[in-house]
């Protein structure tokens, strides 16, 4: 039972450009959403959160929307650069669930220059 | 010390060895993970420690076994492992058990069985 989903496997995009990373769950009890960042050999790093009591939240380049009644959220990256080149994992948690990270599969980002 | 140390970066064991894996961190989190990774999936939570107590277990196999000797150190010993075992082992922590966000991973132990 994949709870967290993300159905692109991959992306590739051109430096500048916008960058749109998507994700649908299926528990309605996730109160936290998170994005992570991964390279190769190394392990996953933090790259932007939002609760579930909102519907965005932006850090620089980096803004995450949430549409709950969809069960939905997005990374957007803007622009995107070579370095952002990397597999990104959306990941969700409950409080009931022990506060647990649940991650997506991943999708891997290339950006061209 | 914002870091999650994980040690060693790459083992290599035969199925009737016993080894162990070890992660340290010195943030004052009170919650440690370990999650294993297989290529192309996503990571998946095996054990947490909260308080070095042990909170959660994932149906783990016994064959794999957690320790959290002090809050600063988290264990995970490895004895008649299978090939298909292989992985990226993450230890990651957060200061208290529950909260979704603030984890902060370590570079992960690849380990490969043979």
């Amino acid at each position: 039972d994949q709870q967290v989903k993300q159905n692109s496997p991959s992306l590739s995009v051109q430096e500048g450009r916008i960058s749109i990373l998507n994700c649908d769950y299926t528990n309605s009890m996730f109160d936290y959403f998170l994005w992570y960042k991964k390279y190769p050999a190394e392990g996953p790093t933090f790259l932007i959160s939002i609760s579930s009591i909102k519907d965005k939240n932006e850090d620089g380049r980096f803004t995450v929307f949430l549409n709950k009644s969809a069960k939905h959220l997005s990374l957007h990256i803007v622009p995107s650069q070579p370095g952002d080149s990397a597999v990104y994992f959306c990941a969700a948690s409950a409080m009931n669930q022990g506060g647990k990270l649940i991650f997506g599969q991943g999708t891997e980002l290339s950006v061209k220059p | 010390d914002t870091e999650v140390t994980q040690t060693p970066k790459h083992l290599v064991m035969g199925m009737t060895n016993k080894k162990s894996l070890k992660c340290e961190q010195h943030m004052g989190h009170r919650a440690m993970y370990w999650y294993k990774q297989k290529a192309k999936k996503p990571p998946e939570l095996m054990f947490v420690y909260s308080y070095e107590k042990l909170s959660i277990n994932e149906s783990v196999p016994s064959r794999f076994s957690p320790e959290c000797p002090n809050s600063s150190l988290l264990n995970l010993h490895l004895h008649a492992l299978q090939p298909e075992d292989s992985a990226l082992y993450l230890c990651a922590s957060s200061q208290i058990q529950g909260q979704g966000y603030g984890y902060t991973f370590g570079s992960g132990t690849r380990l490969t069985v043979v």
